[in-house]
């Protein structure tokens, strides 16, 4: 099974500034991985697919960057509807997710 | 507009069944793979199963296989999960999710249905 580390398992940042997460697999993907959000209470929300394919709606400060084990997800002038927790999932093999990454307010 | 809403979920014994079922609107069903995802209470996303878009190709997750079984009726646009064999490390909201074409990306989600499994 590919295993999906993320980093850091929480990130403190103000509003307005940019937050990066990290997501590594254990063996390549190629760009076969999607990034996610989740707010309490409710289901996921599909981000990024493609490594770097913005789904539909999703507004462009988010962005997507990465192949193969390294792949990273940026999101830039962080808004309040922001901060959330969010999920890189493989699907070279299977569909394994990370995780997550808690964006906090600083 | 997209709509998924699961039933069938609530409190089951150790060793007992449930079948969760996911009814859904506002897309050709029958177009798309779906799947069902998992959450643990204060945990992460796990896999469960996916079945194709005309159901001649099912899989499951390692949590799934020999317990669970994946099915659709694409007449009455709903998805189902047959649970057996339940154990307490099945508690979870079950998620039914739609499948974006060609890769296991979920793109639509349900708003889940809480599975308890105690004695």
């Amino acid at each position: 099974e590919i295993v999906m580390t993320q980093s850091p398992a929480t990130l403190s940042v103000s509003p307005g500034e940019r937050a990066t997460l990290s997501c590594r697999a254990s063996q390549s993907v190629n760009t076969n991985l999607a990034w996610y959000q989740q707010k309490p209470g409710q289901a996921p929300r599909l981000l990024i697919y493609w490594a770097t394919t913005r789904a539909t709606g999703i507004p462009a400060r988010f962005s997507g960057s990465g192949s193969g084990t390294e792949f990273t997800l940026t999101i830039s002038g962080l808004q309040s509807e922001d901060f959330a927790v969010y999920y890189c999932q493989q699907y070279d093999n299977g569909g394994t997710f990370g995780q997550g990454t808690k964006v906090e307010i600083k | 507009e997209v709509q998924m809403v699961e039933s069938g979920g609530g409190l089951a014994q150790p060793g007992g069944s449930l079948r969760l079922s996911c009814a859904v609107s506002g897309f050709t069903f029958s177009n798309y793979w779906m799947h069902w995802v998992r959450q643990a209470p204060g945990k992460g996303l796990v896999w469960v199963s996916r079945i194709s878009s005309d159901g001649n190709i099912i899989t499951y997750g390692d949590s799934a296989k020999g317990r669970f079984t994946i099915s659709r009726d694409d007449a009455k646009n709903t998805l189902y999960l047959q649970m057996n064999s339940l154990r307490a490390e099945d508690t979870a909201v079950y998620y039914c999710a739609r499948g974006v074409v060609g890769a296991t990306v979920f793109d639509y989600w349900g708003q889940g249905t809480l599975v308890t499994v105690s004695s």
